[in-house]
């Protein structure tokens, strides 16, 4: 499979924990974002990456959000002390061009 | 700021109608826009490419225009199949390529 990978799928974690996601994006893109979705909206704009380099952070990104893209290839999103208004829906993709979505994982905070 | 709505947000029609979604976006200086199907629970999947110097972007059943000067793009679905049940999103891209602008979507229910 040469899409955009996201591990886990799905992940519940209670108030409080720490939770870390990893996105594989398409290997020859150098382009890779992180989206949130909550029910029923559009995906919203996290964070970017230019090969190792994160160029833009949104307003959406508390302290508590840090992303990381170590020598370009695969980025992680960890979020400290999680809240339950952290619960939704956290797609990565990468681009050259054309965008292309990995299958997201869900989160959940109890 | 980019804002991006899309109308309607459902729609049910029944199979083999022809079917048009719409997407409006606020700044017409985009780089490029993209529409995405998005099954229940799952990630996106994109549908059409069209980049600001193109009118539109045909794929089998789908067709996608763009108007920038009047910040409009539709979907254009024709003989619609209970199997294009899904939300479509679309997304305007900014003028560096850099940040994707979501809608809200359309929810399409076609009915067999």
């Amino acid at each position: 499979d040469t899409g955009v990978s996201q591990n886990p799928r799905h992940k519940i974690t209670k108030r409080g924990q720490n939770v870390t996601f990893r996105c594989d994006p398409i290997s020859e893109h150098n382009r890779l974002y992180w989206y949130r979705q909550t029910l029923g909206q559009g995906p919203e704009f996290l964070t970017y990456f230019q090969n190792e380099a994160q160029l833009e952070k949104s307003r959406l990104l508390s302290d508590r959000f840090s992303a990381e893209r170590p020598k370009g290839s695969f980025s992680t999103l960890e979020i400290q002390r999680t809240e339950q208004g952290d619960s939704a829906m956290y797609l990565c993709a990468s681009q050259n061009t054309e965008a292309f979505f990995g299958q997201g994982t869900r989160l959940t905070v109890v | 700021k980019q804002e991006v709505t899309q109308i309607p947000a459902a729609l049910s029609v029944p199979e083999g109608e022809n079917l048009v979604l719409n997407c409006s976006f606020t700044d017409s200086a985009i780089y490029n826009l993209q529409w995405f199907r998005q099954d229940p629970g799952k990630g996106l999947t994109s549908l059409l490419l069209i980049q600001s110097s193109q009118r539109e972007q045909t794929s089998g059943r789908l067709n996608a225009s763009l108007d920038k000067s009047s910040g409009r793009s539709t979907l254009y679905i024709a003989a619609s199949q209970p199997g294009d049940s899904a939300t479509y999103l679309c997304a305007a891209i900014d003028n560096y390529g850099q940040n994707f602008v979501f809608g809200p979507g359309t929810r399409l229910s076609v009915l067999p």
